[in-house]
């Protein structure tokens, strides 16, 4: 399996400042095809997942584009560019080169 | 508008069996792969398995393989996960979503269901 790993585990936010959430695999998620196959999803509290980021640096429909993911091999990075209240749950990264589909343990972010 | 709709929350005992249901509107059901994904309470996310409506290709996530049955009925665009026999540790939130794959190329789980409870207890 490959292993999925994030940082921080938490992360304390204030609106309108910038925040950044780090993932890491355990082996390359790029494709011969030179994709990257990793995805970004968000758990509200209460609701279910939402995509965000697909293919490591695309966002999903409807998705605002203060969200933008980057990276490739082992290491990505999901960014806010300004956080806003509604923006709070845990975010889960999660790869998809792989039957066997892993997530990222989860970064829960909050307001300060 | 693509819809999701799963089956209302389940109280067992462990030992029993059950099946959860996940119906699909809004979309070619036999188009997309539909996975199913384990919360357990407080825990983050795990994946299950996944099955193609179109040819039923079906694949499981390592540590569920034998444990679980994944299925789904074209006629009626429902996608089940069942169970021959609970424990108590199965007790969680189960979520259906579906996948696009084209040519190889995902485009991720872009749409969810509200989510089924399992309670296992005796």
């Amino acid at each position: 399996d490959i292993v999925m790993t994030q940082s921080p585990l938490t992360l304390p936010v204030t609106p309108g400042e910038p925040a950044s959430i780090s993932c890491r695999s355990s082996q390359s998620l790029q494709q011969s095809d030179g994709y990257n196959y990793l995805e970004w999803y968000l758990q509200k509290p209460g609701q279910s997942p939402q995509l965000l980021i697909y293919l490591a640096s695309n966002r999903a429909s409807g998705v605002p584009d203060r969200f933008s993911g980057s990276g490739s091999g082992t290491d990505f990075t999901l960014e806010i560019s300004r956080v806003e209240a509604e923006d709070v749950g845990v975010y889960y990264c999660m790869q998809g080169l792989q039957t066997g589909l892993t997530f990222g343990p989860g970064t829960k972010v909050d307001l300060k | 508008e693509v819809q999701l709709v799963q089956s209302g929350a389940e109280v067992k005992k462990p030992g029993e069996s059950l099946k959860i249901s996940c119906e699909a509107s809004g979309y070619s059901f036999t188009s997309y792969w539909i996975g199913w994904v384990r919360q357990m309470p407080g825990k983050g996310l795990e994946w299950l398995g996944i099955i193609y409506p179109g040819d039923s290709d079906t694949r499981y996530g390592p540590s569920f393989e034998g444990q679980i049955t994944i299925s789904a009925d074209r006629s009626t665009s429902t996608a089940y996960l069942q169970w021959s026999s609970l424990e108590a540790s199965d007790s969680a939130i189960y979520y259906c979503a579906r996948r696009r794959v084209v040519v190889g190329l995902t485009s991720g789980f872009d749409s969810w269901g509200q989510g089924t409870l399992v309670t296992v207890s005796s």
